[in-house]
């Protein structure tokens, strides 16, 4: 059964910083991973989406790696503002004929940038 | 484009009443679709897809049902909510295995 774990749980940064935000999951055998951001009691907005044969996508300000040999993922915010404070969600899609493309989620990493 | 619709966006329910959300998508023809749900401290579950019209799997068991009686419509019902249905219920579609796109989500209490 597939696992997700986000690391860290919470981070609070000033404005500017470039962070990083961590993902993993245990089973490698993965369709796609996607990066998703999450405002308070909205839902949920697709960042990137990083396909298995891939290594990296790039948005604006955010980079995300996979390395799906090792199940991680990394989430990289550079120059950080105020807005992008929010819950920042990593999931999974697994490969095979019966995943339908259904998700799973780690618990996020809640994001806050203080000005 | 393509845009997904879910409502209410916030219903308070008492113990033993029945239960109905609805979610449609405009401008794509037989998405798969989803319900998640988002209970407080914990992370989005999966409790049901759907590939096709009448097609429906549930991934955990529980009190709640799910139908599709049109290509672009998903509906979340249950005869009688316990206080353990209380959460954030996001419905979901993907064009097969790729993006997926997010409703607004639904906040249920059940009192």
């Amino acid at each position: 059964k597939q696992e997700v774990t986000q690391i860290p749980a919470a981070l609070s940064v000033p404005e500017g910083e470039n962070l990083v935000l961590n993902c993993s999951f245990t089973d490698s055998a993965i369709y796609n991973l996607q990066w998703f951001r999450q405002d308070p009691g909205k839902g949920l907005t697709s960042l990137l989406l990083i396909q298995s044969s891939q290594r990296e996508q790039t948005s604006g300000r955010l980079n995300a790696s996979l390395d799906k040999s090792s199940g991680r993922s990394t989430l990289y915010i550079a120059a950080s503002q105020p807005g992008d404070s929010a819950t920042y969600l990593c999931a999974v899609s697994n490969a095979g004929g019966t995943s339908y493309g259904k998700l799973t989620f780690g618990q996020g990493t809640i994001l806050t940038v203080h000005p | 484009s393509q845009t997904i619709h879910q409502w209410p966006a916030t219903l308070v329910q008492p113990v033993g009443s029945p239960l109905s959300l609805e979610c449609t998508v405009e401008g794509t023809s037989n998405p798969n679709l989803y319900w998640y749900r988002q209970a407080a401290g914990r992370g989005l579950q999966l409790l049901f897809y759907s590939v096709g019209i009448g097609q429906i799997s549930s991934e955990v068991p529980q009190n709640l049902s799910a139908s599709r009686p049109q290509d672009r419509q998903f509906i979340l019902s249950s005869k009688k909510l316990l206080l353990s249905d209380s959460g954030f219920y996001l419905c979901a579609w993907s064009p097969w295995v790729q993006n997926a796109f997010f409703g607004q989500g639904t906040r249920l209490t059940v009192v």
